[in-house]
């Protein structure tokens, strides 16, 4: 089992531009979920999806959207990418009452 | 709403020393708690979980942690230090809608030769 991939690993966007992150899992989980990582601010919820087809947003949505076509991947988009949005973002997806699983991690720095 | 506070940004102890990561929370709800760790430039990677029963939980890496209750407390703690634990490590909380996670700010473990 691979776990949790992500797609790509670095990425630098000018002000404006749009890009997707993908991530996939093959341990054939319900939840999936889209996370950034800031110094001094821990992990916070950017959407989540409970199963193929639904998502919801979570703590800081703004500014990015997501889908979740297939059951194992869960896509975030930027449609206009600006500096505040320069971060580490994480996957992870999970069973119900289990633990979450993590990806690697995308670095994304837009100037 | 649930929370997690974890005591101290950063903890520094030296090699063969107790490690001691302090984490409370809060919950409306009967909780499911877990701690995380993080190496530099990697994803978060699962150390223990309490869901029910001993409350006593074992974890990889001779990382243990208990949940008290009264104290809503969940500590981690490591009996030695080895160098290899340097890393941060995260709290978080499990909340009921979607199996979703509340993460404390996280902990820096420094370990000193």
């Amino acid at each position: 089992n691979a776990g949790v991939t992500q797609t790509p690993k670095f990425r630098v966007l000018k002000t404006g531009q749009s890009m997707t992150l993908l991530c996939a899992q093959d341990m054939n989980h319900e939840y999936m979920y889209w996370y950034r990582q800031d110094p001094g601010m821990g992990l916070r919820l950017i959407h989540y999806s409970v199963g193929e087809g639904t998502t919801a947003k979570g703590e800081v949505p703004d500014g990015y959207n997501v889908s979740r076509l297939k059951k194992q991947n869960f896509l975030l988009g930027l449609e206009s990418a600006a500096p505040s949005q320069t971060s580490v973002y994480f996957c992870a997806s999970s069973y119900s009452g289990r633990g979450q699983y993590f990806g690697p991690g995308t670095r994304l720095t837009v100037t | 709403a649930q929370s997690v506070t974890q005591l101290g940004s950063h903890v520094s102890v030296s090699e063969g020393a107790l490690v001691l990561l302090r984490c409370n929370y809060s919950s409306s709800v009967p909780p499911y708690l877990f701690w995380y760790v993080q190496y530099p430039n990697q994803g978060l990677q699962l150390l223990l979980k309490y869901t029910t029963g001993a409350t006593l939980v074992k974890g990889i890496n001779g990382f243990e942690a208990e949940f008290k209750k009264s104290e809503t407390s969940f500590h981690l703690t490591k009996p030695s230090a080895h160098m290899s634990d340097a890393a941060e490590y995260f709290c978080a909380v499990r909340t009921n809608a979607g199996n979703m996670l509340t993460f404390g700010g996280g902990t820096r473990l420094m370990v000193k030769p």
